[in-house]
């Protein structure tokens, strides 16, 4: 268990819909990320946030948005939904704002979003 | 922006050691160089981390050589639960974020 939570778990919904994937992080940790995995790509990173603050931006798509509460918890919004969209939704968290200097990555179990 | 380079897969056999090479051309001074495991729907997990030379733990050896320019995850005797994705997330900038696509690894019996 990493400690990151994400919910919910599953969810199935329909083209042209908006939904809300919600992450909260380990207790502590200050950033978030946001990461989406199909099954022909990679783990592409989204977005980026820091105490409440858009750190860095990845191939997000303007349909989707983010954003950080100031008790840290994150939500990812995905809206007008394609077929394309359906894929494994990953939030993860660490303690510092950089990757640099030894700071990790800890993912939670991800949202598995499936368009219809 | 660069990011690292790894192969895209790699197969062995339990039992062998398997040796995934990454290149980190643009590794930034005070870089770390870390390594993830993932398995089929899970979210990857961190697996090690150095800064140069050699550094050892439960689960694998990381060899880091002077110039820092390339990591060598090695894992020793693997078993077909090692099967799985391993990434060497790093570059400049947001890239140090991007975990692309990683090495799929298959260990067979």
């Amino acid at each position: 268990d990493s400690g990151v939570t994400q919910t919910p778990k599953h969810l199935i919904t329909a083209t042209g819909q908006r939904v809300t994937l919600r992450c909260s992080p380990r207790s502590g940790d200050l950033s978030v990320y946001w990461y989406q995995q199909s099954l022909d790509q990679g783990l592409q990173f989204l977005i980026h946030y820091y105490n409440g603050e858009e750190r860095a931006k990845g191939n997000i798509l303007e349909r989707f948005s983010a954003q950080q509460f100031p008790d840290l918890h994150s939500e990812l919004n995905l809206s007008s939904l394609e077929l394309g969209d359906s894929a494994l939704y990953f939030c993860a968290s660490s303690a510092a704002w950089t990757v640099s200097s030894g700071n990790t990555i800890y993912f939670g179990e991800g949202s598995w979003l499936t368009v219809v | 922006l660069a990011k690292t380079t790894q192969p895209i897969s790699m197969d062995s056999y339990e039992g062998q050691e398997v040796n995934i090479t990454c290149s980190h051309n643009n590794i930034a001074t005070n870089d770390y160089i870390t390594w993830y495991q993932q398995f089929p729907s899970q979210g990857p997990r961190f697996i090690i981390q150095g800064y140069k030379t050699k550094v050892t733990n439960e689960v694998a050896s990381l060899f880091i050589p002077a110039d820092r320019k390339s990591s060598t995850l090695s894992l020793p005797r693997v078993s077909l639960s090692d099967t799985a994705v391993y990434y060497c997330p790093g570059g400049t900038g947001f890239q140090k974020l991007v975990f692309g696509t990683g090495t799929r690894l298959l260990v067979s019996p």
